[in-house]
């Protein structure tokens, strides 16, 4: 069971570049969440999915954009690219919220910069 | 309203010791809090969790204390060891909601 899986694990953009950062899940949750990670500040959710073909907006989704087509795969896409979306990025997948209380199994990561 | 403020940022404990890490909160719809460790390069793991109708729930050396009239919760880790030093995340979930607000962060060492 590979768990939650995000590639790349870094990147170096340049701004006004765009990208997609793909994260895949085979224990068939039906949740699946987006979040950066800025020194200091937490995890801040950027969008969410509770199914196939069903997103919705987090705390911070400008400049960003997600689809879910399947339930394994819900990749974040970054448009243009701006310096202040250098973070690190993570996705997060759970069976269900409530009212079982599952918790987030999240993937390591991508660390990536804009210059 | 949708906040969890998490103290200390971060943290210095000598082994074998007790470390303690507050949150508080103040929207009262909030109904699970769970805790997460971060590792670096790793993304976070759930650590252990308590919902509001309970005081204390306690799973090995680590310990949540939830106080509700107070709106704050704390991890308490005993016998602290040098493998415990990471990153720990506190964390509320608003009723019935799909989202999860997470403290910013302690960031726990653990002298040996």
């Amino acid at each position: 069971n590979a768990g939650v899986t995000q590639t790349p694990k870094f990147r170096i953009l340049k701004i006004g570049q765009s990208m997609t950062l793909q994260c895949a899940q085979d224990m068939n949750h039906n949740y699946m969440y987006w979040y950066r990670q800025d020194p200091g500040m937490g995890l801040k959710l950027i969008y969410y999915s509770v199914g196939a073909g069903i997103t919705d907006k987090g705390e911070v989704p400008n400049g960003y954009n997600v689809s879910r087509s399947t339930t394994e795969d819900f990749p974040l896409r970054l448009e243009l690219a701006a310096p202040s979306q250098t973070s690190v990025y993570f996705c997060a997948s759970s069976y269900d919220t409530w009212p079982g209380n599952q918790p987030q199994h999240f993937g390591d990561g991508t660390r990536l910069s804009i210059l | 309203q949708q906040q969890v403020k998490q103290s200390p940022q971060s943290l210095i404990v000598q082994k074998g010791g007790i470390s303690i890490i507050n949150c508080a909160y103040e929207n009262t719809a909030f109904d699970y809090f769970p805790w997460y460790q971060q590792f670096p390069g790793k993304g976070p793991a759930l650590l252990i969790a308590i919902r509001p109708d309970v005081s204390e729930k306690k799973e090995g050396r680590f310990t949540i204390s939830f106080n509700k009239s107070a709106k704050q919760f704390s991890l308490h880790i005993m016998d602290s060891q040098p493998g415990d030093s990471a990153t720990y995340f506190c964390a509320a979930r608003l009723n019935r909601d799909d989202k999860i607000i997470f403290g910013k962060g302690t960031r726990l060492h653990i002298l040996p």
